[in-house]
């Protein structure tokens, strides 16, 4: 089946550092979408990408679709205290009926 | 607009005990999703559901577990028995087909199984 890998698994950065994190699959997707999830609650969607080289930002965040649809990446500048948590990236193959497959998710620490 | 709700939010039961679980989607979506997350991984996907047709249970494990979504809007998933590696948290997620498949997570339903 498909298999997303994402990296880095965890990094624990300065406050005001920028963030960089990655997904690659060994499949083609539709659509890439990148979630954050703090603890005790569900993932939140972050950004959707919906073409191959699409750059989509939301605020301090950036993402974008890579050119060979296997890949996407994630980039947080000026980081904050709250952007602690584990962010995942999705992708989904609408040839498989909409099946979306997760990554494993990179567990981003922020010291103040 | 209210997101999607799920309940119970935690469920503590012990092992061969049966549980079940209650979505509700975002209005108007018509696609419903449950995933099951274990600690320290991405969610996968158990069922997913286009309206009250389940299109794609083929990870859902059937001598366990079941789900439903008989109009189309609300679903339950349930376990029964429970086993010590059902301990996960239970996502459920919906989104509008046609919207471009941006699909949209609940808080989740954290379940112990001791």
């Amino acid at each position: 089946g498909q298999q997303l890998n994402q990296s880095p698994q965890s990094m624990f950065i300065q406050e005001g550092e920028d963030v960089s994190m990655n997904c690659t699959s060994s499949s083609i997707f539709n659509t890439w979408l990148w979630y954050k999830q703090e603890p005790g609650e569900g993932p939140v969607l972050l950004i959707a990408l919906y073409k191959a080289g699409e750059l989509t930002s939301n605020g301090r965040l950036t993402a974008q679709f890579g050119i060979t649809r296997k890949d996407s990446f994630l980039n947080i500048s000026a980081s904050i205290p709250s952007d602690v948590g584990i962010y995942f990236c999705a992708g989904l193959d609408n040839n498989a009926g909409n099946m979306l497959t997760f990554g494993g998710g990179t567990r981003l620490m922020v010291k103040p | 607009e209210a997101g999607v709700v799920q309940s119970p939010r935690y469920k503590i039961i012990e092992k061969k005990q049966p549980v079940a679980f209650w979505c509700n989607p975002i209005s108007g979506h018509n696609t419903l999703y449950w995933y099951r997350q274990n600690l320290g991984q991405g969610p996968e996907l158990l069922i997913r559901y286009e309206n009250e047709e389940a299109v794609d249970d083929s990870q859902l494990p059937k001598d366990r577990f079941s789900a439903e979504r008989l109009k189309g809007v609300d679903s339950t998933l349930k376990i029964q028995p429970a086993e010590l590696g059902d301990s996960a948290v239970y996502l459920c997620a919906s989104s509008f087909t046609a919207s471009g498949n941006t699909i949209y997570f609940g808080e989740g339903s954290w379940l112990t199984v001791v």
